[in-house]
């Protein structure tokens, strides 16, 4: 089971972006698929967008496109998701989840989550 | 977009208890399901993968069922530890999408 770590806390300006680094270890990184899901305070779950690094496309919910990129850099093992014209409602905990390819449904590794806080 | 609709968005129960809570989607998702579990200011756990497969290292109390459009989790007695918020999530197609949650809180 791959382990998931990603990048520190953020405080951004409206406006700004923000991007979040997933790093994994512990396993195959290019047969995992790499997802991206938010929640803000006291909210449910929201997926964002995924990539499988090994086909290197990415994939993105409606209410994120065009604002949102998801990367994955395969000779780091890191996963990256970009998020621009940040707004206070961007503010949220961003997790990556990760899944063998073919096991629908089984997001079994979390990142420990990167609060991001969108203030003036 | 599949919707995902989440019943009940919360329950009390004692321990002991068995809770059944309901997925359905909008549109056919095969077996594609997934069940979690998050407690406050954790990630979420995965404790069902494509419908009923108990992920490993999770009490055999959870189990999962379904197919199609209606999918169920039940825990057969509930636990202190089992206090917490579930989701369920469709990974048939983009954009994956999230149940609203069922919080599960104590009687």
């Amino acid at each position: 089971q791959v382990q998931l770590v990603q990048s520190g806390a953020e405080v951004k300006k409206p406006g700004s972006s923000v991007k979040v680094s997933c790093k994994a270890s512990g396993g195959t990184f290019n047969t995992y698929t790499i997802t991206w899901v938010r929640q803000a305070p006291g909210q449910g779950l929201e997926w964002m967008g995924g990539i499988i690094p090994i086909f290197g496309t990415a994939n993105y919910a409606q209410e994120f496109q065009g604002r949102v990129t998801i990367t994955a850099d395969e000779s780091t093992s890191t996963a990256s998701m970009e998020l621009s014209s940040l707004r206070s409602e961007d503010t949220a905990v961003y997790y990556c989840a990760s899944r063998v390819v073919p096991k629908r449904g089984a997001f079994d590794s979390w990142g420990q989550g990167t609060l991001v806080t969108v203030s003036s | 977009a599949i919707q995902m609709t989440q019943s009940p968005s919360s329950l009390s129960a004692s321990v002991g208890d068995r809770v059944t809570i309901t997925c359905r989607a909008s549109q056919g998702i095969r077996n594609d399901l997934g069940w979690y579990q998050q407690k406050p200011g954790k990630a979420p756990k995965l404790l069902i993968y494509l419908a009923s497969s108990l992920q490993s290292g999770v009490p055999s109390r959870f189990s999962g069922s379904g197919s199609g459009t209606d999918f169920t989790l039940t825990i057969s007695s509930l636990q202190p530890e089992d206090f917490a918020t579930y989701y369920c999530l469709q990974d048939y197609t983009y954009p994956l999408t999230f149940g609203g949650g069922t919080k599960v809180e104590i009687k």
